[in-house]
């Protein structure tokens, strides 16, 4: 089956700190990767996408990393501030899929002042 | 330009109803995708389409359930005889394409099946 896990399922770090949020996939053959971003009560923001081919992209203070072959993504936040606090979620596109996503249950993050 | 747009933003409705959801993509995109999002959970998929058909219905749980794009444009989630299981967010999403296209979401529709 394929899936998308991402753990821990919470995180609070305090403002300033350098985090990472995880994630990880069952099966390396796959179109493309997104990291979105949701505020308590809201619709999906995307972050960043990630194709197959790529290694990383980068967007302001964010930083995804892709490793199909270890079937595992990485969200990079530099310099955290509280107004990051949100939920992020992971979602991939798996291979043969029909472009639907497959997402991951998602980290909240809370960034304390 | 405009987002995605979902109406209702909210619908609480009684068990055994039909329920209509509205979904407005971004103007010029051509695959619309339907979501629904469990608390705490992430969104699972349950349909998409490719101009006006159906290219994948395969997350549609039973067939209380049927979407429609008749015009390549906006598209309407059907439910009927609704139960307390379908409470959910319904989220919608386009892309200019397929696969490789960033989607994009609107701000979804809760549903409340009391």
């Amino acid at each position: 089956k394929q899936e998308v896990t991402q753990i821990p399922a919470a995180l609070s770090v305090p403002e300033g700190e350098n985090l990472v949020l995880n994630c990880s996939f069952t099966d390396s053959a796959i179109y493309n990767l997104q990291w979105f971003r949701q505020d308590p009560g809201k619709g999906l923001t995307s972050l960043l996408l990630i194709q197959s081919s790529q290694r990383e992209q980068t967007s302001g203070r964010l930083n995804a990393s892709l490793d199909k072959s270890s079937g595992r993504s990485t969200l990079y936040i530099a310099a955290s501030q509280p107004g990051d606090s949100a939920t992020y979620l992971c979602a991939v596109i798996f291979a043969g899929a029909n472009s639907k996503l497959t997402f991951g249950k998602g980290i909240t993050l809370s960034v304390r002042p | 330009g405009a987002g995605v747009s979902q109406t209702p933003s909210n619908k609480v409705t009684e068990k055994g109803k039909y329920v209509e959801l509205r979904c407005d993509p971004i103007s010029g995109h051509t695959a619309l995708y339907w979501y629904r999002q469990s608390l705490g959970q992430g969104p699972e998929f349950l349909i998409y389409f490719q101009g006006t058909g159906a290219a994948d219905d395969s997350g549609l749980p039973n067939d209380r359930f049927f979407a429609v794009r008749p015009e390549g444009s906006v598209s309407t989630l059907k439910i009927q005889r609704t139960e307390r299981g379908d409470s959910a967010v319904y989220l919608c999403a386009s892309s200019l394409r397929v696969s490789t296209d960033t989607q994009y979401f609107g701000p979804g529709t809760r549903l409340t099946v009391l």
